[in-house]
């Protein structure tokens, strides 16, 4: 079974418009964390935000949130007032507690954003 | 610069032949990951190093590859007698602490490996 499921190959958004991308993911350890990334057609991956499976709240960065639902095993991420700088490929990833990281982060197949003017 | 640097961004190679791949790590980052990414797809792990131990491998796709970590820093993974499916995007990422679940992963820039 895959451990992290991003459902949306492509998506188009207006720009201005608040924008989520889907992301479950699968785990049996209590202790795990989630981050979101994005890779601009440049190449590079870029780090946008992390929760942790104990934290009580969202997180937030700027225009990012997570919204963190446990019990679905969500962990959608918002980008609120989307920019056409927003336009990039979107990955959530997932490390489990157990390995104390030694697997790094296990990958979704991600999401392509298009922000339309 | 601060960030995970490697080298080359671009290789282009025949088939058949041995390739090595570079990775810097940010300064003081004990932790080091090499991952490929495929045309369109995400990412595949591939070997892990922290510190001077031994590295996880257990991703690496055939005994072809391999890596080394020097010195705790520069990695280097070679890839032997190269395949047309071994083009890729090589990503090297390091991060500050492998036993907390919230540092993340820095990446460099990839190295795009192309196999003729």
């Amino acid at each position: 079974a895959q451990k992290i499921t991003q459902t949306q190959p492509g998506m188009f958004v207006q720009e201005k418009e608040a924008v989520t991308l889907d992301c479950t993911y699968d785990t049996s350890d209590p202790s795990y964390g989630l981050f979101w990334y994005k890779q601009p057609s440049s190449g590079e991956m870029i780090f946008l935000i992390y929760q942790g499976s104990y934290d009580q709240q969202n997180a937030t960065e700027g225009r990012y949130s997570l919204n963190f639902q446990k019990a679905r095993k969500s962990a959608n991420l918002v980008i609120s007032a989307s920019q056409l700088g927003d336009s990039a490929m979107y990955f959530c990833a997932m490390r489990e507690g157990s390995r104390g990281g030694a697997d790094g982060l296990t990958f979704g197949k991600g999401t392509h954003l298009i922000i339309q003017p | 610069g601060a960030g995970v640097s490697q080298s080359p961004s671009n290789k282009v190679t025949e088939k058949g032949k041995d390739v090595e791949l570079r990775c810097d790590p940010i300064s003081g980052h004990t932790a080091l990951y090499w991952y490929r990414q495929s045309l369109g797809q995400g990412l595949e792990f591939l070997i892990y190093f922290q510190g001077n131990s031994a590295p996880d491998k257990s991703g690496l796709p055939s005994d072809r590859f391999s890596a080394e970590r020097t010195g705790g820093s520069v990695s280097t993974l070679t890839i032997q007698r190269t395949q047309q499916e071994d083009s890729a995007v090589y990503l090297c990422a390091s991060s500050s602490d492998r036993t907390t679940n919230n540092s993340p992963l820095h990446f460099g820039n990839g190295t795009r490996l192309t196999v003729t």
